[in-house]
């Protein structure tokens, strides 16, 4: 089982929808990430987050530790944000790198 | 201020050949990590360089080897690629106290196809 779980894989909406990328991993982390890669395979970080909230933009992140949860909300969706939205997270505060999750590929469409 | 920069962009080999990919740090960043990215799977952690060193490692086997120069850019090099080497290898670089984790700027990733 992958430590980091995301769902959906795949999601289709609308333009001007609130789209929510769902998160889950298994062990303790002391930060997650929240990933945006296009076609191309460019990748370029959205959020570093290990509580709370935090905004920016039409995006906004939110985890929950205790549940080992996070979530990434897109207001108002626009076809450029179609891309694959990758969580990762950073376990303990040593020199491993990010865990990464499958990614979830999320289409706009006008 | 420059972002992360890798080289070459694209590259094909066959089986059993070496290759050398090259990245570039983002300017003040001292640490450098290497990820692979298997078609349709995420990103996989190969190893990281703090001040030249090796700092962590993923499960990756030994001809994978990487540097790290006082400038802070970074070689990755595999040795007798395989066929499942095929890949986008990904750096990203970091300001990092004693190797800890920060935020990671990634660059735009070499795609290496191998025969």
């Amino acid at each position: 089982k992958n430590e980091v779980e995301q769902s959906p894989q795949n999601l289709t909406a609308q333009e001007g929808e609130f789209i929510t990328i769902n998160c889950s991993y298994s062990v303790g982390i002391s930060a997650l990430h929240w990933l945006q890669q296009h076609p191309g395979g460019g990748i370029v970080s959205l959020f570093m987050l290990s509580s709370g909230k935090k905004k920016h933009g039409r995006l906004i992140a939110t985890i929950n530790i205790q549940e080992k949860h996070s979530s990434l909300h897109i207001t108002a969706s626009h076809p450029r944000d179609s891309a694959v939205y990758i969580c990762a997270v950073k376990t303990g505060g040593g020199a491993d790198g990010l865990t990464f999750g499958k990614g979830t590929h999320l289409i706009i469409q006008p | 201020e420059t972002g992360v920069t890798q080289s070459p962009t694209h590259l094909i080999k066959t089986r059993g050949q070496q290759v050398t990919l090259r990245c570039s740090s983002q300017s003040g960043h001292n640490t450098v990590s290497w990820y692979q990215q298997a078609l349709g799977q995420g990103p996989q952690f190969i190893f990281q360089y703090y001040r030249e060193e090796e700092n962590g490692r993923g499960n990756f086997p030994p001809r994978f080897s990487g540097l790290q120069f006082p400038n802070y850019s970074s070689e990755l090099n595999v040795n007798a690629l395989e066929l499942d080497d095929s890949a986008l290898y990904l750096c990203a670089s970091s300001s990092s106290r004693q190797g800890r984790g920060n935020e990671q700027f990634f660059g735009p990733g070499t795609r290496l196809t191998v025969l």
